[in-house]
């Protein structure tokens, strides 16, 4: 059965800072893999997706993720938080028509 | 319309009530997806349709909660008889194919 373990539940950044949310993954086969972002009372919005390729993928908002296949993980990363990136966020593992999600990671961004 | 659209927004239901959710996905998607968040927690899936047909059902906690899509575009979910349990944020997404899912802002359940 595939999974999503995201180990942080909360993490506070300076703002400036750089960020690395971590999301380690079970699945059996090629992993269709997601970082989804939630602010509060809204849906899910999708930051970046990996099928194949280049391991290193980039997405909007300045977020950039790498998929590591010997560590089964999936981290998401930002050189600079701005204030406007807290929220929660969550990463996914396909395949796309039925993704299991992890528990998320709240992203507090202190002045 | 410019993106999936749930109504209502909030939902408050007596124990036992039934309830209906609707789910307007992107125009021309074919895929939909309903998943249940509970307070706390990541999505978890309940259903999945390509066009009309409902592909997988294995998410649907148990035979209160029932789905169709029966012309292919708009969603209802439907759950009979609800429970606090069934107290989540419902959210309802939309894809082209095999790409990614756009989701809407939910539907949050409250039962009293």
């Amino acid at each position: 059965a595939q999974s999503v373990t995201q180990p942080d539940i909360h993490i506070t950044v300076s703002e400036g800072a750089s960020l690395e949310l971590r999301c380690n993954y079970s699945y059996g086969a090629t992993p269709y893999l997601f970082w989804y972002v939630q602010s509060p009372g809204q849906g899910l919005q999708l930051l970046l997706k990996y099928f194949s390729g280049d391991t290193l993928v980039q997405g909007i908002k300045g977020f950039e993720a790498e998929f590591k296949r010997s560590q089964s993980s999936f981290n998401l990363r930002k050189p600079s938080v701005h204030w406007s990136d807290a929220a929660e966020y969550f990463c996914a593992v396909g395949p796309y028509s039925t993704l299991t999600f992890g528990k998320g990671t709240m992203l507090l961004v202190s002045p | 319309g410019a993106g999936v659209s749930q109504s209502p927004r909030y939902k408050v239901a007596k124990r036992g009530q039934d309830v209906a959710l609707r789910c307007d996905p992107i125009s021309g998607h074919v895929s939909l997806f309903w998943y249940q968040q509970a307070l706390g927690q990541g999505p978890e899936f309940l259903t999945y349709f390509q066009n009309e047909a409902q592909l997988d059902k294995s998410g649907l906690p148990s035979d209160r909660f029932f789905a169709e899509r029966p012309e292919g575009s708009v969603s209802t979910l439907k759950i009979q008889r609800t429970q606090q349990e069934d107290s989540a944020v419902y959210l309802c997404a939309s894809s082209l194919r095999e790409t990614e899912a756009f989701f809407g802002q939910g539907t949050r359940l409250t039962v009293v």
